[in-house]
């Protein structure tokens, strides 16, 4: 069973526009989120987290949602740039539980086009 | 750098042999993590150590993975007799556990395994 979804396997956005990725997860014991991207033929790479305590967390043009009663987490890039073309993969773990291993959804490809 | 380093970063084996990936993580990081990713999929959990203890084992980590972190810095992962199955990215993470913190892990660039 799939604890962390990621229901689009990709998106194209033009250059400039915004990007939207959305992740669910099922496991209410969850309250630690993030997002990494990752280039093929690399390691994924760490870009922005989000405690259950907040609601948004903000790092330049990465924003992270999170609606804790929906389960649901979002990853927004404004504005999106040819070099943000590359797989993005939502993340969670119960850090009440003794900091549980990282659960990784499935990832989104998002491909911005100049 | 002084990120994780994974090595080789490229294996290419034949069926039945058997291949050992090293890890080093990032220097002041207690806790590591060993990762699988096919394509397609998110990277699978396979293991972890907190300093040299072997805390938790996947059900995908069959008696052919064998984990160690002897001195609790560098750690590898062995694979015996390996089937084309085993082929795959193999990601080593490290992280700080600290109180009261979430747990941010980093990822190495990976080895890529090719049973043939």
């Amino acid at each position: 069973d799939q604890q962390v979804k990621q229901n689009s396997p990709s998106l194209s956005v033009q250059e400039g526009r915004i990007s939207i990725l959305n992740c669910d997860y099922t496991n209410s014991m969850f309250d630690y989120f993030l997002w990494y991207k990752k280039y093929p033929a690399e390691g994924p790479t760490f870009l922005i987290s989000i405690s259950s305590i907040k609601d948004k967390n903000e790092d330049g043009r990465f924003t992270v949602f999170l609606n804790k009663s929906a389960k649901h987490l979002s990853l927004h890039i404004v504005p999106s740039q040819p070099g943000d073309s590359a797989v993005y993969f939502c993340a969670a773990s119960a850090q009440n539980s003794g900091n549980t291993p990282l659960v990784f959804g499935k990832g989104t490809r998002l491909s911005v086009i100049a | 750098d002084t990120g994780v380093s994974q090595d080789p970063r490229h294996k290419i084996t034949k069926r039945g042999q058997n291949v050992t990936f090293r890890c080093d993580p990032i220097s002041e990081h207690n806790r590591l993590y060993w990762y699988r990713q096919t394509l397609g999929q998110g990277p699978e959990f396979l293991t972890y150590f907190q300093n040299e203890a072997q805390l938790e084992k996947s059900r995908l980590l069959s008696d052919r993975f064998s984990a160690e972190r002897p001195k609790g810095s560098f750690s590898t992962l062995e694979i015996q007799r390996t089937e084309q199955g085993d082929s795959a990215m193999y990601l080593c993470a490290s992280s700080l556990l600290r109180l009261n913190s979430g747990n941010t892990i980093y990822f190495g660039e990976g080895s890529w395994l090719t049973v043939v």
